[in-house]
């Protein structure tokens, strides 16, 4: 499969915590990028980080990439009530320009 | 830029009609993908499109579905005749090339078949 698989399904956390969501990928990839749907909008792009970044950083949002795991890591840090949403992974293989999205992890923050 | 703008946003038909949902890319933008989401199967990548020639449709879940893109600002997803399990939203998304795929979704058309 080319997908990324997120991790938690569903999380839920307290307004003002963080919060970690995992993606987990198969194959070598050229990029990968996060995704946060809102209930019944499109998807919208947060964040792209490059197969040679392990970090990258964009206001509160902290996104890992460990390469040699396959796998990375989406930090929401002081998370507020707007944050609720689903966030999804999307790892790009051999361009850039096919990408299959896993099921997505649903974040709510309880006010 | 209005974004990637897709009609109708909502759709109710009867099974065995013809659908067929509509979008209009980011101005400038060269690659124009079309996705389904469901709950049961999640967002499932169709077809997508490269300055306008179909690239991959190896999505596309049967011969029911087809796609055009007749021009650079104009996309088709028609399903025909359409059944109760092709309910479903379907986004359709733009990105340019050297953006690294940075994709901009619309705010796609939920059908219903019924």
């Amino acid at each position: 499969s080319q997908q990324g698989e997120e991790d938690p399904q569903a999380l839920s956390i307290q307004e003002g915590e963080n919060a970690t969501m995992n993606c987990s990928y198969k194959t070598s990839i050229n990029n990968l990028q996060w995704y946060r749907q809102n209930s019944g909008r499109g998807l919208v792009h947060l964040i792209l980080i490059r197969s040679n970044e392990r970090e990258k950083h964009s206001g509160r949002l902290r996104v890992t990439l460990d390469t040699s795991k396959k796998s990375s890591s989406l930090l929401i840090t002081a998370s507020r009530a707007a944050d609720t949403a689903s966030y999804f992974c999307a790892p790009s293989m051999d361009n850039f320009n096919k990408f299959y999205f896993g099921s997505g992890t649903k974040l709510n923050v309880k006010p | 830029d209005a974004g990637v703008i897709q009609s109708p946003r909502h759709e109710v038909t009867e099974m065995g009609q013809e659908v067929t949902l509509r979008c209009k890319p980011i101005s400038g933008h060269d690659y124009l993908f079309w996705y389904r989401q469901t709950m049961m199967r999640g967002l499932e990548l169709l077809i997508y499109f490269n300055n306008n020639v179909p690239i991959d449709d190896s999505g596309m879940p049967e011969d029911r579905f087809s796609a055009k893109m007749p021009n650079a600002s104009f996309s088709t997803l028609k399903i025909q005749p359409s059944e109760p399990r092709d309910s479903a939203v379907y986004f359709c998304a733009s990105s340019v090339t050297g953006t690294g795929g940075k994709l901009f979704f619309g705010s796609g058309t939920q059908l219903s078949v019924l």
